[in-house]
């Protein structure tokens, strides 16, 4: 069946570090690809998406590219801030819109000024 | 901007109980999903409810479970007869009007079983 995995936390990097969230899939047919971000006492918010493969998604200063061929796709940001600290979640859905979601575990961010 | 708003943030309640987690979506969406994220595990989905009816469930929406909207605003997860095992961060999504847009999370309810 379809599954997402992402490296575990906590990530714990100064401010201006470069970020890399590792996030790998396996799925049937063509998944559309989301990470999730949940600041502390909210809910998950979309952080960005691709929905086909070589497809880059960015916000925020945040990116990932869905690499077809290494069923990954990676979460990278070139400069991390303090308010970037959070919960980052990579999913993926057989669909665009992301319903019936497939959710990795989650990884913590902390960063410290 | 709109919020998908979850009632209470913490619940604790005694082992066989039943409980019903709250969650007011967005006002004009029309689908809405519940999902779990038991501690230290992957967040699951549960189920999809779309024109008063589960259009998508898991396998771990089983008879304890059941949703409803019993009114033009709410969105309700009961679990009849709580376990241990029930002990979970439960998230409330919401979206629409259309069939594929993007989903809405709640801050979400922590439930304890005792």
């Amino acid at each position: 069946g379809n599954s997402v995995t992402q490296m575990e936390g906590p990530v714990t990097l100064s401010e201006e570090a470069f970020l890399t969230i590792n996030c790998t899939y396996t799925a049937t047919g063509y998944p559309s690809l989301f990470w999730y971000v949940q600041y502390p006492g909210e809910g998950l918010q979309l952080l960005l998406k691709a929905t086909k493969a070589d497809d880059k998604g960015s916000n925020k200063g945040f990116e990932a590219t869905y690499r077809k061929e290494t069923t990954s796709f990676h979460l990278e940001k070139g400069s991390v801030q303090v308010s970037d600290s959070a919960v980052y979640f990579c999913a993926l859905s057989a669909n665009q819109a992301g319903t019936a979601l497939i959710f990795g575990k989650g990884t913590t961010l902390s960063v410290s000024s | 901007e709109p919020e998908v708003t979850q009632t209470p943030s913490h619940q604790v309640t005694q082992m066989g109980q039943e409980v019903i987690l709250r969650c007011v979506p967005i006002s004009n969406h029309l689908y809405f999903y519940w999902y779990r994220q038991i501690l230290g595990q992957k967040v699951e989905f549960l189920v999809s409810f779309y024109n008063n009816e589960i259009s998508e469930k898991s396998e771990i929406f089983d008879d304890q479970f059941s949703v409803e909207r019993p009114d033009g605003s709410n969105f309700t997860l009961k679990i009849r007869s709580t376990k241990l095992e029930d002990s979970a961060m439960y998230f409330c999504a919401s979206s629409g009007p259309g069939a594929n847009e993007k989903l809405f999370f709640g801050s979400g309810t922590q439930l304890s079983v005792l």
